[in-house]
């Protein structure tokens, strides 16, 4: 199985920072990389797929890179909405794997 | 509006049975894989299982933990996608959720499926 590791596991920021979470995989998985955004008590939500493509809809503010074995997500100008977890997650290979998330608070 | 809503979740004992439902809307059933996603009380998400649309035959995909426990069906007339769930144990409550899967842009020979619209969940608990 691929195992997905994000890293931090969490932090802590202010409005108006420039935020990065990594994420790597075990083994190479090309582009074939997600993120998601979850806040408590809710459903995740999609925000990029294929490394560096934003769903429909998610601010500009997101974006991602990477290809093969490291990954980024950067939030260039953190807002209050969002303050959340964020989750990485491989589909290049059967099982599915996510990280282990990273909590991104005040 | 393309919409997911799983139902079917409560409470049951170690050993019992189970079966959730996946009701979509705003969008061809029939025509999309969907994965289920789990997410026991504070830990993060795991996934359990994928049904491929009618093209590949609704052929089925599960994680080593519910393999052989848990099982995907459709009935596409009815808007539905069900994960049963047998043998349950207490390391199964979680909050399952299902999403549908879409195609990336086609790589060598393979297009590879990514999670774009969630469901809200539901809440299943394994207690005696």
């Amino acid at each position: 199985d691929i195992q997905m590791t994000q890293s931090p596991s969490s932090l802590s920021a202010s409005v108006g920072d420039r935020v990065t979470i990594t994420c790597r995989a075990s083994q190479g998985i090309s582009n074939c990389l997600a993120w998601f955004q979850q806040k408590p008590g809710k459903a995740p939500k999609s925000l990029i797929h294929a490394a560096s493509s934003l769903q429909s809809g998610v601010p500009s503010r997101f974006s991602g890179s990477g290809s093969g074995t490291d990954f980024t997500l950067t939030i260039s100008c953190l807002q209050p909405e969002d303050f959340a977890t964020y989750y990485c997650q491989e589909y290049n290979t059967y099982p599915l794997t996510f990280g282990g998330g990273t909590k991104v608070e005040i | 509006e393309v919409q997911l809503v799983e139902s079917g979740g409560g409470l049951v004992q170690p050993g019992g049975s189970l079966r959730l439902s996946c009701a979509a809307s705003g969008f061809s059933l029939s025509d999309h894989y969907i994965d289920w996603v789990r997410q026991a009380p504070g830990k993060g998400l795991e996934w359990v299982g994928r049904s491929r649309n009618k093209v590949n035959s609704y052929t089925t995909e599960y994680a080593a933990s519910v393999k052989g426990r848990f099982t995907i069906s459709r009935d596409d007339s009815n808007k539905s996608l069900y994960l049963q769930m047998k043998s349950l144990k207490t390391e199964d409550t979680a909050v399952y959720y299902c999403a549908r899967a879409v195609a990336g842009p086609l790589q060598g020979f393979y297009y590879y499926y990514y999670m774009d619209v969630w469901g809200k969940g539901t809440a299943v608990t394994v207690s005696s």
